[in-house]
This record gives C-alpha cells, sequence and structure tokens, in this order.
C-alpha cells in the first residue's frame, strides 16, 4: 500500500506570494491533518480534514487554509507568505474516528523556503 | 497553560544498552500518549500508542509506561542498535483526536 505522498517536496518562495501544498493519503484514509516543524517551534497543529469538512484548527492566522476533495486528497494554501513561514509542512492521514484512528501517518513533507 | 517536556534534547549511549526517553506533560489529562520516531528529512513514524488506562505496552524492543499520576510516560529501546540514531517525539491528543500536541523531541545517538 502506498504511504502518504506529498507535493513538492521543496518549494522557494518570496514574501507576499502565495503557495498551495498537495497531499495524497493513504488509500482507505479519510482523514488529513496538516501539521507545521520548523526548529524552533516543533511540531504544531494547523488542521484537520475528514470527509471534506474541516473539523479542527490550529492557532494559525486566516493565511492558512486548507480544502479536502471527495477522494480524500487535500490541499492547504498560505497567502501573503512572511518569512517566518519557512518551515517543513507535513500531512498526516488517519483511518479517521473510530479504533485505529488516532494513529497518524505522515508524508515526507514540503519543505517550504521563503525569501 | 499545557506543556510537554521531553527530557533532554540528545541522549548519546553504546550499542546494546538500554536507551530510555522521558516525556512529562503539564495541565494535560490526555486520552492517549504516543510516540513517533523522526530521520532527517521526513515525516515521523508512529512507533507506539497506550491509552490512559495502560500500564504498559510492548512491541518488539520498544516498551512503554505511562504514569497518569507522575504525568509522565518513559520509552525504553532494549538492545539499542545504531539504526534506532533518530529523534525520538512524544505526542499526546489536543482533546480531539488527530490534533496532537507533540514534545520537542529527543535525539537519540546509538555509538557502535
Amino acid at each position: 500500500k502506498a504511504g502518504v505522498t506529498q507535493t513538492p517536496r521543496y518549494l522557494i518562495k518570496t514574501r507576499g506570494q502565495q503557495v498551495t501544498l498537495s497531499c495524497s493519503p493513504i488509500s482507505g484514509h479519510r482523514s488529513v491533518s496538516w501539521y507545521q516543524q520548523t526548529p524552533g517551534q516543533g511540531l504544531q497543529f494547523l488542521f484537520e480534514y475528514f470527509s471534506e469538512t474541516q473539523r479542527n484548527k490550529g492557532n494559525f492566522p486566516g493565511r492558512f487554509s486548507g480544502r479536502q476533495f471527495s477522494n480524500s486528497r487535500s490541499e492547504m494554501n498560505v497567502s501573503t507568505l512572511e518569512l517566518g513561514d519557512s518551515a517543513l509542512y507535513l500531512c498526516a492521514s488517519s483511518l479517521g474516528p473510530g479504533t485505529e484512528g488516532e494513529k497518524l501517518f505522515f508524508g515526507s513533507g514540503t519543505q517550504l523556503s521563503v525569501l | 497553560s499545557q506543556k510537554i517536556e521531553q527530557n533532554s534534547e540528545a541522549l548519546n549511549i553504546q550499542e546494546g544498552k538500554t536507551a530510555t526517553l522521558t516525556c512529562n506533560y503539564t495541565n494535560y489529562s490526555p486520552a492517549y500518549l504516543q510516540w513517533y520516531r523522526q530521520d532527517p528529512g521526513r515525516g515521523p513514524v508512529f512507533l507506539l500508542l497506550i491509552r490512559e488506562n495502560e500500564k504498559e505496552k510492548r512491541k518488539e524492543r520498544l516498551k512503554v509506561t505511562f504514569d497518569t499520576t507522575l504525568k509522565q510516560s518513559l520509552f525504553h529501546i532494549t538492545a539499542s542498535q545504531p539504526a534506532d540514531s533518530a529523534t525520538y517525539l512524544c505526542a499526546l491528543d489536543g482533546g480531539s483526536a488527530r490534533q496532537l500536541t507533540f514534545g520537542s523531541g529527543t535525539q537519540l545517538t546509538v555509538l557502535p
């Protein structure tokens, strides 16, 4: 079974631009979560989608948004990029509510650099 | 406010010894706790999950304990190998199943 796929792997943008990151979950997984990882703050929860609905949202500004499609694939968007948005963005999939649904399976991430 | 602390940023041990990593938390009442392994440039990999009503969980050379009174989890790797070298993260549910709060991690190096 294929793992979680994130594209692109690396991305370089300039301040003020916007960016869209993509995530394909493991087949059969209906929940997709996004995390931001930086050396200073570690792993921080952005949001979670299940059945195309955002179920939870972390403490990030409205510039960070996401969506989930009917095939469970997900995208996250960051608008008006700031230097501090430079980070590794990780997508994780899981089965969803119920037993075993707490286990997260992470992709390798998208390394975003904002210049 | 909620806080998770992992005992040290880095831990070096000799091959064959048991590595013990600590995760302490405050202002939490988690339903479960998880441990993940992360290698450089990769996403975290799930290792073990232990629920609040469980004291101990084992998987091959890995063992995790969970003491809700002490608000502490211990993660053990027995007969450690250089391939076990990685950063290990503990994570607690943040009130919702997939909204995990992660510790800052402990970088383990197993010396041959």
